[in-house]
């Protein structure tokens, strides 16, 4: 079974600042996806970012970017110039790849507080 | 918008009572799965469709039950509901494999349940 271990509970930043998140998983699987979602104080379920495993390049989405190491499965968050919306819950949750897909495995989360 | 559409928002009813949770996928998306998030908790996967099919089954209780309609919409049936059932229930669908967001999950907006 596939688990995923986000290893801070909490973290703060300065708006404008950088700040990366850390996310480790555990598979056997070889075709893979990855994502980070953030969760702000509504609760809703934003997706942030999303990584393919068999791309050895690194996604990006405007702020948001992932450090992906497949060889030490290993998928950080940064998020560059960070802005006062960003405070949210963020989670990073693995998916094996199949027809249909399959469900979500998801960490328990980096609660990210960002300071004025 | 994810475009995934939850009814209802939110609902309080009382223990021992049975509530029902609906839930619309994309246009075109197959799957659809229901997650569990009680207060600051992570989320609990709960059981996954596949075009009217069963495909995965998660930590989900006895009490719970749910189906895919023809028309690809889900329902979620809580029964003899207990204080500690009360949560963010959330629908998520997945697209197919193909294009940028392909096998990407979205969620809904989330059906808080209140029981008391």
């Amino acid at each position: 079974a596939q688990t995923v271990t986000q290893s801070q509970p909490e973290m703060s930043v300065q708006e404008a600042e950088t700040v990366t998140l850390s996310c480790t998983y555990d598979t056997s699987e070889n075709n893979y996806y990855l994502f980070w979602y953030k969760q702000p104080p509504s609760r809703q379920m934003i997706l942030v970012i999303r990584q393919e495993a068999y791309k050895q390049q690194n996604a990006t989405e405007n702020r948001f970017s992932v450090n992906f190491q497949k060889a030490a499965k290993s998928f950080s968050l940064k998020i560059s110039d960070s802005q006062l919306g960003d405070t949210a819950m963020y989670f990073c949750a693995f998916m094996k790849h199949a027809v249909g897909n399959t469900p979500l495995v998801f960490g328990k989360g980096t609660r990210l507080s960002v300071i004025a | 918008d994810s475009g995934v559409t939850q009814t209802p928002k939110h609902l309080i009813t009382a223990t021992g009572q049975r509530v029902t949770l609906r839930c619309s996928p994309r246009s075109g998306d197959l799957s659809v799965y229901w997650y569990q998030q009680s207060l600051d908790q992570g989320l609990q996967f709960l059981i996954q469709y596949y075009n009217g099919e069963e495909r995965a089954k998660g930590n989900i209780l006895e009490r719970f039950s749910a189906q895919q309609f023809p028309d690809l919409h889900s329902e979620l049936n809580l029964s003899s509901l207990e204080l500690g059932d009360s949560a963010l229930y959330f629908c998520a669908s997945s697209s197919r494999p193909q294009g940028r967001s392909g096998n990407t999950i979205y969620f809904g907006e989330g059906s808080w349940l209140t029981v008391v």
